[in-house]
């Protein structure tokens, strides 16, 4: 089992829709949860990062975390073509370090 | 002016000559990682460092060595470069604040290519 576990995708979402996109991970001792935005050639941005569990907002992004079943996702409102992009999930293993998934590759239509 | 700078921005040499990628930030991060990102596999974490005496290996270390010269600086070598270290290099840096690991942030990357 990979560490940390995406959907690689194409999630394919018409534009003004809500996109979810989906983690898991393995390491239960893990108290770090990010989410990465990487345009095709392009690094990664962060978008948000959640320590707790429950829910964190940050304008059209809403990072949900579950500890118990080891699940973070990554809400995206009002979904905008620009918003196209592989969007990659990083969690801290517990050695102050990240592992990251291979990504979900998100289509916004318009 | 980017906070994590990476040089050079591509690169492509042959089989077997030695190749120094350089980071430098003014993020004022003590952390320094270096990643590479293939396709279908992801960033995997090659070395780091959490301080200027401080150097860990990563997940896929084999045939690279780095040099943290000062805090704010960086470098990745491949001493002998091998068709299969063709990938797009990351450098990031973090801050360190508390027991919780902080966001990475990354510079714009070396597109390698080994021929």
């Amino acid at each position: 089992q990979k560490e940390v576990e995406q959907n690689s995708g194409p999630l394919s979402v018409p534009e003004g829709a809500i996109a979810s996109l989906n983690c898991t991970y393995s390491d239960r001792g893990s108290q770090s949860f990010f989410w990465y935005r990487q345009y095709s050639g392009k690094s990664p941005e962060l978008i948000m990062f959640i320590y707790s569990n429950g829910d964190k907002e940050d304008g059209r992004f809403t990072a949900q975390l579950n500890k118990a079943s080891q699940y973070v996702s990554l809400l995206i409102r009002d979904s905008q073509p620009s918003d196209s992009a592989t969007y990659l999930c990083a969690v801290n293993t517990g050695f102050q370090k990240l592992v990251f998934g291979t990504g979900t590759r998100l289509l916004v239509s318009p | 002016d980017a906070d994590v700078t990476q040089t050079p921005r591509n690169r492509i040499t042959k089989t077997g000559k030695r190749i120094m990628l350089e980071c430098s930030q003014t993020k004022g991060h003590d952390r320094m990682y270096w990643y590479r990102q293939d396709p279908g596999l992801g960033l995997r974490l090659i070395y780091y460092s959490f301080d200027v005496k401080d150097i860990n290996k990563g997940e896929i270390s084999d045939g690279y060595s780095v040099s943290r010269q000062a805090q704010a600086k960086f470098s990745l070598s491949l001493e002998s470069a091998i068709p299969n270290q063709t990938a797009l290099y990351f450098c990031a840096t973090s801050d360190r604040v508390g027991p919780i690991n902080q966001p990475q942030h990354f510079g714009d990357g070396t597109r390698l290519s080994i021929l």
